[in-house]
């Protein structure tokens, strides 16, 4: 059974840092692209993310790019997110989400359930 | 970024119903798109994927059509558990995009 667990979420100040895991079991882990997903309060679905099953091609979404880095460690079968210059409008719950494929374009076919950050003074 | 419009944004519908979603999408996507159901205070589901496959496990009241710019999602004969929110995303080109979300509430 497929398994996605996120850990490391809670509060930040307004430009902290936080530094979510996903921690990954049931599959051949290196063989999917993961992705990072998240969820204001009372919002729709923001795709943030995403690395290839290899860990050598990430992608991110305009509102991040510069702040938020994705990676991998295959040995330990688990995708990373750290989060700098974090905002107030960071603020949600993120999910961690495996690929249907290794690389390029894939569907989301298992999701964690999910975990709060938030971004307040 | 491909921007995809989802409507309604929320539907009323009784059980038993049948109803569809439209997904657009501001420029061609092929058929790589995808629906996921969301119901309150879970993670969302893959419904279908590469715009008209069911995913495994998916019951087959669930269908989608289309591609190029314009994709339906319907579903057949409503029942408790179909009442959620519903999202369409593209992944034809990085980033990712995901539609606005349709509501279907009980009438």
């Amino acid at each position: 059974e497929v398994q996605l667990v996120e850990s490391g979420g809670g509060l930040a100040q307004p430009g902290g840092s936080l530094r979510l895991s996903c921690a990954a079991s049931g599959f051949t882990f290196s063989s999917y692209a993961m992705s990072w997903v998240r969820q204001a309060p009372g919002k729709g679905l923001e795709w943030v993310s995403g690395i290839s099953g290899g860990g050598g091609n990430t992608f991110y979404a305009d509102s991040v790019e510069g702040r938020f880095t994705i990676s991998r460690d295959n040995s330990r079968t688990t995708v990373y997110l750290q989060m700098d210059s974090l905002r107030a409008e960071d603020s949600a719950v993120y999910f961690c989400a495996k690929g249907t494929y290794g690389s390029g374009s894939y569907s989301l076919d298992c999701w964690g359930q999910g975990i709060l950050v938030t971004v307040s003074s | 970024a491909i921007r995809m419009t989802q409507s309604p944004s929320s539907l009323s519908a009784s059980t038993g119903d049948r109803v569809t979603i439209t997904c657009r999408a501001s420029q061609g996507i092929g058929s790589y798109l995808a629906w996921y159901q969301q119901r309150p205070g879970k993670a969302p589901n893959l419904l279908i994927y590469d715009a008209s496959t069911l995913q495994s496990g998916v019951p087959s009241k669930f269908s989608g059509s289309g591609s190029g710019t314009d994709f339906t999602l319907t579903i057949g004969c409503l029942q408790s558990e179909d009442f959620a929110t519903y999202y369409c995303q593209q992944y034809f080109t990085y980033p990712f995009t995901f539609g606005g979300g349709t509501k279907v509430e009980i009438k």
